[in-house]
Formats: C-alpha cells, structure tokens, sequence
C-alpha cells in the first residue's frame, strides 16, 4: 500500500514540446506528493510539489495535475527545453514521514 | 544558507568492512533521513532520525545504524559491507512539525563497494 507507480520508464521529447509524467499511488493517507529532479551525480531537487486539496498547481513551466479520485497525479512540463533533461521523481508522504519514491522517469529533449 | 551537505562525495571499500558518512542538515531544520539510490532506481527510505533517536526505519537490516548529534549533524553506519551495499547515499532534511513536508536533499555519498 505504500507504493508509488511511475510511467513511463524513459520519454524523448522534442525541444518546444510538452513532457508528461504519470505517476499513481495506493495511500490514501498520503497528503504531499512531491516531484524531484535529478541530474547525474547530484541529489534529487525539489521541482514543484501539491497537496489533494487542489486539483493542479503551476510554477513557470511545470505543471503538476492531481486526480484524488482515481489516486494519479502527473507532471507536465511545457516548452520542453534541452536544460530539462534529466531524471524525474515523483513521491509521496504524510506528515513528516517517509518519502516513497517512484522509480524514475529519464528525460531527453532533443534539438 | 547552506543546504544540506554530506561527506565524503565518493568512498570505496571492500566486502566486510564497514564505513560511516556524514550529514549536516540545511540551516533551521532538525530532521534527518537518509535514503540508498541504486543505479537507474528511486531513492529507497533507509531511516529518519529526530531528537538524537530513530523514529522511523525502512526495511533495511541491522547492518545499517545511524546517529544524530545534538548540532542535528547526522552519520550513516553500514557494517559487513556487501557488494548489494554499492549505491549513493542520500541525506535529506525537514523541519518537524514544520507546516510544510519538504524535504531537501544533499549531494549524496557515491559508496563503491569491491
């Protein structure tokens, strides 16, 4: 029931286009849900984050659209720019307990 | 303000030995966690730490204990190394009882073990 489930794997995307991220979770406790950016041999970022009482939240170009009902929440980063390309996270928790990590999305803009 | 910095960057040992790595959490915050990375994988939740006690373990073994210091610093020990054991230790910190769940992360410790 702690899971958190992330799609896709990998995505390629071209520069100027828009990044979507799926991430679906089981918790129904969970009450932050948190997305990461990571780029290699660095620490995850935190990129933007929203709570289940608000159906969307957005910072510049990132996007988070949160869906209480069917427990998704998905990440959406228009303008996509090659700067973008790196590992994406999406997590959960409640309270000041434990991050639970998805298992990553690698982006790639391309020219 | 500094944020959340851990050392050393990059750490290689051998099977059976045991290493530690080392956590200052960002300025104001009192909470520690520190979570294994392996390669192409998501950070895994290894324990938290509050008030110098643990408060919340993941399922990691006994092989993997941690301290905090009264200064909120932190140290990961991981004794009887294992080749499974190679990945990159993330510290992460957050302000208890904070109105917010952020939590901010360090660079991390890349553990190579051979």
């Amino acid at each position: 029931q702690q899971q958190v489930k992330q799609s896709p794997q990998s995505l390629i995307v071209q520069k100027g286009g828009i990044s979507i991220i799926n991430c679906a979770y089981e918790n129904t406790a969970f009450d932050y849900f948190p997305w990461y950016q990571q780029f290699p041999g660095k620490g995850p970022a935190l990129l933007i984050a929203i709570r289940p009482d608000v159906s969307e939240k957005k910072e510049g170009r990132f996007t988070i659209s949160f869906n209480k009902s069917a427990k998704q929440f998905s990440l959406h980063i228009m303008d996509s720019q090659p700067g973008d390309s790196a590992t994406y996270f999406c997590a959960a928790n409640f309270g000041n307990e434990k991050l639970t990590f998805g298992t990553g999305t690698r982006l790639t803009i391309i020219p | 303000d500094a944020g959340v910095t851990q050392s050393p960057t990059h750490l290689i040992k051998t099977r059976g030995q045991q290493v530690t790595l080392r956590c200052s959490p960002k300025s104001g915050h009192d909470t520690v966690s520190w979570y294994q990375q392996a390669l192409g994988q998501g950070p895994q939740f290894i324990f938290q730490y509050y008030e110098e006690e643990e408060r919340q373990r993941g399922n990691f073994p006994d092989r993997f204990s941690g301290h905090q210091f009264p200064n909120y610093s932190s140290e990961l020990n991981v004794n009887a190394l294992l080749l499974g054991d190679s990945a990159l230790y993330l510290c992460a910190s957050t302000l208890a009882g904070g109105s917010k769940n952020i939590q901010y992360f360090g660079a991390g410790t890349r553990l190579s073990v051979l």
